[in-house]
């Protein structure tokens, strides 16, 4: 069965700083990668997903991932971070074949921005 | 389009009430689920259908059950409430599984006393 890491349950950024979220997975086959975040009092939304070809993916709100295979991650980030960027980050992986009940997510990691 | 729509969005219930929490989706997706949301412990699966009349259980399902008469409808029935069940639900819908987009409503709270 497929499982993810998310290193760092809370992590505090300054406006205009580096964003880097950590996703670690584990899979006996290449899987498939998301990333969505959480705003306060909503449901998740997706910001980028990697499935195959390109292994750098980009998606919205200026948020990239790099799919490393040898080094089982899958990182989030951001440039410059915005105060609007503050919310919780959720990694999930499922199979390529995968059925219904095999999107895994992580355990989330809340970003801070501090002005 | 409304998306996932889920009611209520707060619930008090005392221990040994029932419930039923509704989801609907307007995307003609095939694919719907239940997740419950612990501080912590990120998004478990209760149940999932892949289709109308098709259900399967998750990772955490006991203490609910769910039916899917429709396309659009998916109901999380919570029949004894215990204070393990103090959660945040989420339904979501995808057109099909595997590498394709899920998307979620809003969320319900809810809080067994």
């Amino acid at each position: 069965a497929q499982s993810v890491t998310q290193l760092g349950s809370h992590v505090s950024v300054s406006e205009g700083a580096l964003v880097l979220l950590r996703c670690n997975y584990s899979s006996s086959v290449p899987p498939y990668l998301f990333w969505y975040v959480q705003y306060p009092n909503q449901g998740l939304q997706l910001l980028l997903k990697y499935t195959t070809g390109a292994t750098l993916v980009k998606g919205i709100n200026g948020f990239e991932a790099e799919f490393k295979k040898s080094e089982t991650s899958f990182h989030l980030t951001k440039p410059s971070a915005h105060m609007s960027d503050a919310a919780e980050y959720f990694c999930a992986v499922t199979l390529p074949s995968g059925s219904a009940r095999q999107l895994t997510f992580g355990s989330g990691t809340q970003l801070t921005v501090l002005p | 389009n409304a998306g996932v729509t889920q009611t209520p969005k707060f619930r008090i219930l005392k221990i040994g009430q029932s419930m039923t929490l509704q989801c609907a989706q307007d995307m003609n997706h095939n694919y719907m689920y239940w997740y419950r949301q612990d501080p912590g412990m990120g998004l478990k699966l209760i149940y999932y259908s892949v289709g109308a009349g098709i259900t399967d259980k998750g990772e955490v399902p006991n203490g609910y059950n769910v039916s899917r008469s429709t396309t659009e409808d998916f109901p999380l029935r919570l029949e004894l409430a215990a204070p393990s069940q103090t959660s945040v639900y989420f339904c979501a819908s995808s057109y099909i599984a595997g590498g394709t987009e899920a998307f979620f409503g809003q969320g319900t709270r809810l809080t067994v006393v």
